[in-house]
């Protein structure tokens, strides 16, 4: 089946600091990818909508500034926390789908802490 | 906005135990998708359903999407340790399976 790889799967980062979270697919093409944020024990939100070669869409509330998001080929979209804060700390996850039609294959996730 | 709600939020059970899941929108969704999550894990799809009234089973889950596609329920029969985990329902927008949103999930314990 499809497999999508996010690295890393835990980091720690002090405040201020950036970190850079990788989302691959191995075995498809994602020419869509979605970023979510999940708080311990609660369900999984939106971040944003990425598509291969194009400006990622944010869902509001997320600050584009804050959560970089490149899709520069379609097998890796990565997410940027710049200058993370104690508040940023969560737990990230990607998905990507071949197609706008088409079923969603979910990463393992991302513990972010920032110290 | 879409919301899903779910519930219930928390469910903790003895082996054997039968169980169900609600998740209720007042709006449509094109499809409703259930997932299972182990911590620290991402999710893991089970089923989709896309037709109303749709049923379908995956050995001892039962999962039914409403007439009106407003709703969703996930049934277990016989419950087993290991079916703990936290289980999400999440709508498609559109023609989308991929844009969710998701419910607020129901923790599952399931005690031998």
């Amino acid at each position: 089946g499809a497999v999508v790889s996010q690295h890393p799967s835990r980091v720690i980062c002090k405040s201020g600091t950036s970190v850079k979270i990788e989302c691959r697919s191995l075995d498809f093409q994602a020419t869509t990818m979605f970023w979510y944020r999940q708080f311990p024990k609660q369900s999984l939100m939106l971040m944003a909508t990425s598509n291969e070669g194009s400006k990622a869409t944010y869902e509001q509330g997320v600050e584009k500034d804050k959560f970089l998001i490149n899709h520069a080929s379609l097998t890796l979209s990565t997410l940027t926390v710049t200058s993370a804060h104690p508040e940023d700390s969560s737990f990230y996850i990607c998905s990507g789908a071949q197609g706008y039609n088409s079923p969603l294959h979910f990463g393992n996730g991302t513990r972010l802490t920032v110290t | 906005t879409q919301l899903l709600e779910q519930s219930p939020q928390f469910l903790s059970i003895q082996e054997g135990e039968n169980l169900t899941v609600y998740c209720n929108s007042s709006s449509v969704f094109s499809s409703l998708q259930w997932y299972r999550q182990e911590p620290g894990e991402g999710p893991v799809l089970l089923v989709t359903v896309v037709t109303g009234g749709e049923v379908k089973k995956l050995k001892r889950l039962t999962f039914q999407f409403g007439d009106a596609r407003k709703d969703s329920s996930l049934h277990i029969t016989a419950a087993q340790p290991g079916d703990t985990g936290l289980y999400l329902c999440a709508g498609a927008r559109g023609t989308s399976y991929g844009k969710l949103t998701f419910g607020q999930g129901t923790i599952l314990t399931v005690h031998p």
